[in-house]
């Protein structure tokens, strides 16, 4: 069965850094999202991608973050210049359109822990 | 701006036992109302997905219920089993690109 796939599984850099998480969503899926998961809270939506555009974000979302899609398979969070608060699990999912009958699908996704 | 409350959250109860986690919502215009669960240090597996005209969903032992109008939602679980242990996601859907809105779930323990 197809799966979203995120590496890596866990990232360690220090303050300051620019990080790269990259997702692999299922081949025929259209939209594509992050999300993050601060431990011990709720997981809160970052961004939703779709035609090479971004579609929403939320206000965590803010001018460090940027998404792209490379190449026709991989999908990538980056984080400019971490700070201590950015370490969180992060999530890739994707789904085929828009939320609704379309369910979203994630991934394993990947611990980042800014030192 | 939609708000998901899980209660209670937490439950810790014997092997064998029925249970029912609860999830409010509170802007009734959602598309989808889905249940996932997450281990420890994890990620999410969705269990069931109830489309707005919906009432319920079940698979196995899970049956999970919508009464958009009053916007709850229950998970129910029945003859509960260790396996079942780990923390379960009440999630609201809208019906555009907005992603997802999560509650801060119901971590259960089942006793052997």
């Amino acid at each position: 069965e197809p799966e979203v796939t995120q590496t890596p599984s866990h990232q360690v850099t220090q303050m300051g850094q620019e990080v790269i998480l990259r997702c692999v969503p299922i081949s025929n899926h259209l939209y594509f999202y992050w999300y993050r998961q601060i431990l011990g809270q709720k997981v809160e939506f970052l961004v939703s991608f779709y035609n090479n555009e971004i579609s929403e974000k939320s206000e965590i979302f803010d001018d460090q973050f940027s998404v792209e899609r490379p190449d026709g398979s991989n999908f990538t969070l980056k984080i400019r210049s971490t700070k201590l608060e950015d370490s969180a699990m992060y999530f890739c999912a994707s789904s085929k359109g828009l939320a609704g009958p379309y369910e979203q699908y994630f991934g394993p996704g990947t611990r980042l822990t800014v030192t | 701006k939609q708000e998901v409350t899980q209660i209670p959250a937490a439950l810790s109860v014997p092997e064998g036992e029925n249970l029912v986690l609860n999830c409010s919502f509170t802007d009734s215009a959602i598309y989808n109302l889905q249940w996932f669960r997450q281990d420890p240090g994890k990620g999410l597996t969705s269990l069931l997905l109830i489309q707005s005209s919906q009432r319920e969903q079940t698979s196995g032992r899970l049956n999970a219920s919508l009464d958009k109008s009053s916007g709850r939602s229950t998970l129910y679980i029945a003859a509960s089993q260790p396996g079942d242990s780990a923390t379960y996601l009440c999630v609201s859907t809208g019906g555009g690109a907005d992603g997802l809105t999560f509650g801060k779930g119901t971590h259960l323990i089942i006793q052997p």
